[in-house]
């Protein structure tokens, strides 16, 4: 069965810290592959998204997340955290195909403080 | 369980015109998604409700798409005027939260000719 792993369960920083946060897949096929973020008290939003092409991709608020297809992964990354990064991450899976109606495939979230 | 519920399974439509595609949600689902999926690009987010407000619509890709949820048991999405690169699996799919896991429907395919 397909699943999503973050390491990371609660990271700490501090202001202009650089983030990276692990997201790994088990999944032999194409996938579509995605980070959320949900601020204290908000619903998910999406920060980024990635389906073919260039694997880095570039997201909203200075995020990025490079895709490695031999690792089966697709960590999130930003050079420079700010206090409003603290939030809950989470990466999400699903396999592409056209026909394919698997469900959205989420990890477990990785609890970001940032401390000024 | 019914599951997601969409409507209706196969549309085919000269450009031009409006197409509107219908998805009833699990019910106690709070959070519903559109989804549209093509050969070329995969699945792609287009837009997605909580408790029936829209939260995160950057997915759509123009003005002639928008969606609505008048109420938790009922969603729209529709496309006016329709074009034929819009033809494709256009998926609804619900959770109990944003973070939970989502229920897919069957998915609407449309052929814009």
């Amino acid at each position: 069965a397909q699943s999503v792993s973050q390491h990371n369960h609660h990271v700490i920083l501090s202001e202009a810290a650089s983030l990276e946060l692990g997201c790994n897949y088990s999944y032999g096929g194409t996938v579509n592959l995605f980070w959320y973020v949900q601020y204290p008290g908000q619903h998910l939003q999406l920060l980024l998204k990635y389906f073919s092409g260039d694997p880095l991709v570039k997201g909203i608020k200075g995020f990025e997340a490079e895709f490695i297809k031999s690792k089966f992964s697709f960590n999130l990354r930003k050079p420079s955290v700010q206090w409003s990064d603290t939030a809950e991450y989470f990466c999400a899976v699903k396999p592409a195909g056209a026909y394919n109606t698997d469900k959205l495939i989420f990890g477990t979230g990785t609890r970001l403080q940032v401390f000024p | 369980d019914a599951g997601v519920i969409q409507s209706p399974r196969h549309e085919v439509t000269e450009m031009g015109q409006e197409v509107t595609l219908r998805c009833k949600p699990i019910s106690g689902h709070n959070s519903l998604f559109w989804y549209r999926q093509t050969m070329m690009r995969g699945l792609e987010l287009l837009i997605y409700f909580n408790n029936n407000v829209p939260i995160d619509d950057s997915g759509m890709p123009e003005d002639r798409f928008s969606a609505k949820m008048p109420n938790a048991s009922f969603s729209t999405l529709k496309i006016q005027p329709s074009e034929p690169r819009d033809s494709a699996v256009y998926f609804c799919a619900s959770s109990l939260a944003p973070s939970r896991q989502q229920f897919f429907g069957s998915g609407t395919r449309l052929t814009v000719v």
